[in-house]
């Protein structure tokens, strides 16, 4: 069965730091994995995703993820954080020609950037 | 283009009424999910349409709740004789492809409350 841990609910960073949110995921099949992000009152947009090609996935607004086999992690980072990246950011999982019920949401990381 | 639209974005209920829930997915797409996401949560799946068939119902909670998907398009979400536990955001997701892993394409969500 597949499951998503993010292991953080809450992360808060300074303007122009380092972003780091952290998911790990288990999965019976090599997994296609994704990140999305939810602003207040807004419907979640995909960031990225990985589906078994080039394991570092670079996806919109400087983001970037690297899938590790080894660690079953797919960790989303962002090398300089800015005030519009606070919003709700979720790891989600697939097993590759599975039903959609197969697409398993993570509980989500909120993301605050102090000015 | 437009996007996922819902509609209302907003339903306010008396426990025991009925409901219903508009989607309106991106023109040409054949995929249709529904999902419902409670407070501090990831969203859950509950329904996926292929065209105008229920390809997967196995995340309706119980017999209260119904959707349809006449023409391949627009959808619908019914809930029938409503409790407070339904209180929720209701997510609608639409995607070009028929995998799991074409990238879903979410509205903005309706956030009903059940009183």
């Amino acid at each position: 069965a597949q499951s998503v841990t993010q292991l953080d609910s809450h992360v808060s960073v300074s303007e122009g730091t380092p972003v780091l949110l952290r998911c790990n995921y288990s999965s019976s099949y090599s997994p296609s994995l994704f990140w999305y992000v939810q602003h207040p009152n807004k419907g979640l947009q995909l960031l990225l995703k990985y589906t078994s090609a080039a394991t570092l996935v670079k996806g919109i607004n400087g983001f970037e993820a690297e899938f590790k086999k080894s660690e079953t992690s797919f960790h989303l980072t962002k090398p300089s954080a800015h005030m519009s990246d606070a919003a709700e950011y979720f790891c989600v999982v697939s097993d590759p020609g599975s039903s959609a019920s197969k697409i398993i949401f993570g509980s989500g990381t909120r993301l605050s950037i102090r000015p | 283009g437009a996007g996922v639209s819902q509609t209302p974005s907003n339903k306010v209920t008396e426990k025991g009424k009925y409901v219903e829930l508009r989607c309106d997915p991106i023109s040409g797409h054949t995929a249709l999910y529904w999902y419902r996401q409670s407070l501090g949560q990831g969203p859950e799946f509950l329904i996926y349409f292929q065209g105008t068939g229920a390809a997967d119902d196995s995340g309706l909670p119980n017999d209260r709740f119904f959707a349809v998907r006449p023409e391949g398009s627009v959808s619908t979400l019914k809930i029938q004789r409503t409790e407070r536990g339904d209180s929720a955001v209701y997510l609608c997701a639409s995607s070009l492809g028929t995998g799991v892993n074409s990238p879903l394409h979410f509205g903005n969500g309706t956030r009903l409350t059940v009183t």
